[in-house]
């Protein structure tokens, strides 16, 4: 066990719709990066806060947003959900801002399935 | 921008054979690189990483990984494959460049026969 948490585990959604994911990072962490993991692209950073800010972003649609709150815990928002959003959303945690020699802890990942 | 290969999608081992997983990076400063591991789904565990303390890295369940500047290399192996360790596998790399953002590699896929 990681210590990071996900939730939902699965989550079926028809297109067009919008939906939420959520994690609860280790305890003391202050980073959650959000992955996405797809057979065609693999693994996909698509951002990192840190304590509540936006610290780096990757490869994220418009139409996906994410924030960290107060107690740290983060959220992951898809909207205009599409056939090609289907995959595996992974958040992971990490302490400090994401310092060149840490690792990040993932959750068990959210599967998402689009139809 | 920094980027990690990982060469071979799928590799297949027979059981007690030697495991060798592919990592090369491109970063123009030395990075600190990792090694994690997928079994089926689940979330990705760490295995190991290098942080520039020791070129020759030991992690969990046997594995190891030597890092190689000169070959801009940092290969995943362990001596004897057991069943359990039919997974995938992910190289990846930290690199102030980058943000500090942990990039993956491609994954290998690892099929273990008895």
């Amino acid at each position: 066990d990681s210590g990071v948490t996900q939730t939902p585990k699965h989550l079926i959604t028809a297109t067009g719709q919008r939906v939420t994911l959520r994690c609860s990072p280790r305890s003391g962490d202050l980073s959650v990066y959000w992955y996405q993991q797809s057979l065609d692209q693999g693994l996909q950073f698509l951002i990192q806060y840190y304590n509540g800010e936006e610290r780096a972003k990757g490869n994220i649609l418009e139409r996906f947003s994410a924030q960290q709150f107060p107690d740290l815990h983060s959220e992951l928002n898809l909207s205009s959900l599409e056939l090609g959003d289907s995959a595996l959303y992974f958040c992971a945690s990490s302490a400090g801002d994401g310092a060149l020699n840490t690792e990040a802890f993932f959750g068990q990942g959210t599967r998402l399935t689009v139809v | 921008a920094q980027s990690v290969t990982q060469l071979g999608s799928h590799v297949s081992v027979s059981e007690g054979a030697l495991v060798l997983l592919r990592c090369n990076y491109s970063s123009s400063v030395p990075p600190y690189l990792f090694w994690y591991v997928q079994y089926p789904n689940q979330g990705l565990q760490l295995l190991l990483k290098y942080t520039s303390a020791a070129t020759l890295v030991k992690g969990i369940n046997g594995f190891e990984a030597e890092f190689k500047k000169s070959e801009t290399s940092f290969h995943l192996t362990k001596p004897s494959a057991h069943m359990s360790d039919a997974a995938e596998y992910f190289c990846a790399v930290r690199a102030p460049a980058a943000g500090n953002k942990l990039t993956f590699g491609g994954g290998t896929r690892v099929l273990v026969k008895p």
